[in-house]
C-alpha cells in the first residue's frame, strides 16, 4: 500500500472490554513496530516484529497486551480487560528491514479511549 | 538504561526566526539517530537519519548535527514558518534489539 494504515482511527470502549487494533504495513516491509503515545509524551515502545515473529516484546506493559503478525504482514494488537490507563494513541510503524538501518514509516495511529 | 532526553520541552518563536532543539542520548550500542516531526493527531514523519559517522545532515530548512563522542544532537530550523508548529522527536536506534528509542519531544509553536 501507499503507507502504513491503522484501523480504526478512533476506538471508544468500556473498562473491562477486549479490543483489537489493526496495522497494515507498507507492502514488503518485514519489520513492524507498535508504540503507545500518551498525551504530551513521545511514543513508548511496545513490541517489534521481524517477519512473523516477535523479535522484542519487552515493551508490553503486562499480560493483558498481546500482538500477532501471523503472515508477516498485517499485525493486530490485542488488549484484554481494558483499563482507563490504557487510553492513548497506539502507533504502528514499518520498515524494509530492521529499523536500525532503514527508514521507518508511521501510521496515523489509533486513538483508544477507555471509559 | 537506554534513554533519549530532549530540550527544551516547549518553545515559542516568531515566524521567520531560527531555532535549535537539543537531544542527548545514552543508547548502546548506537546505530543511528533520527529526527521526526509529528503534527497534532498524526504519526511521526522522518526529517533526517544520521549514522555515527555523519556530523551534519540537511533537509531543506532543517539541519541536524550529531556528535557521537558527546552523544548529542541538535536540530536547527531556519526561517521558521507557521507550518513548522509541531512536536519534534529525537529517536535513537540501537540497544540490544535495534529498536527505536524515542525522546519525549519538543513542542514548537511558531507565531505570526
Amino acid at each position: 500500500g501507499a503507507g502504513v494504515s491503522q484501523t480504526p482511527s478512533n476506538k471508544v470502549t468500556e473498562k473491562g472490554k477486549y479490543v483489537e487494533l489493526r496495522c497494515d504495513p507498507i507492502s514488503g516491509h518485514t519489520a513492524l513496530y507498535w508504540y503507545r503515545q500518551s498525551l504530551g509524551q513521545g511514543p513508548e515502545f511496545l513490541i517489534y516484529f521481524q517477519g512473523t515473529g516477535a523479535a522484542d516484546d519487552s515493551g508490553l506493559p503486562n499480560d493483558r497486551f498481546f500482538a500477532v503478525r501471523p503472515e508477516g504482514s498485517v499485525s493486530t494488537l490485542k488488549i484484554q480487560r481494558t483499563e482507563r490507563g490504557d487510553s492513548a494513541v497506539y502507533l504502528c510503524a514499518s520498515s524494509l528491514q530492521g529499523a536500525w538501518n532503514t527508514e521507518a514509516f508511521f501510521g496515523q495511529g489509533t486513538r483508544l479511549t477507555v471509559v | 538504561k537506554n534513554q533519549v532526553e530532549q530540550s527544551p520541552q516547549s518553545l515559542i518563536i516568531l515566524e521567520g526566526k531560527n531555532c535549535t532543539l537539543q537531544c542527548n542520548y545514552t543508547v548502546s550500542p548506537f546505530s543511528n539517530l533520527r529526527w521526526y516531526k509529528q503534527d497534532t493527531g498524526r504519526g511521526p514523519v522522518s526529517l533526517t537519519i544520521m549514522t555515527f559517522s555523519e556530523n551534519t545532515k540537511s533537509n531543506g530548512r532543517y539541519t541536524a548535527t550529531l556528535d557521537a563522542d558527546t552523544k548529542q544532537s541538535s536540530l536547527h530550523i531556519t526561517a521558521s514558518q507557521l507550518s513548522d508548529s509541531a512536536s519534534y522527536i529525537c529517536v535513537v536506534s540501537g540497544g540490544s534489539q535495534g529498536n527505536l528509542i524515542f525522546g519525549k519531544g519538543t513542542k514548537l509553536s511558531v507565531k505570526p
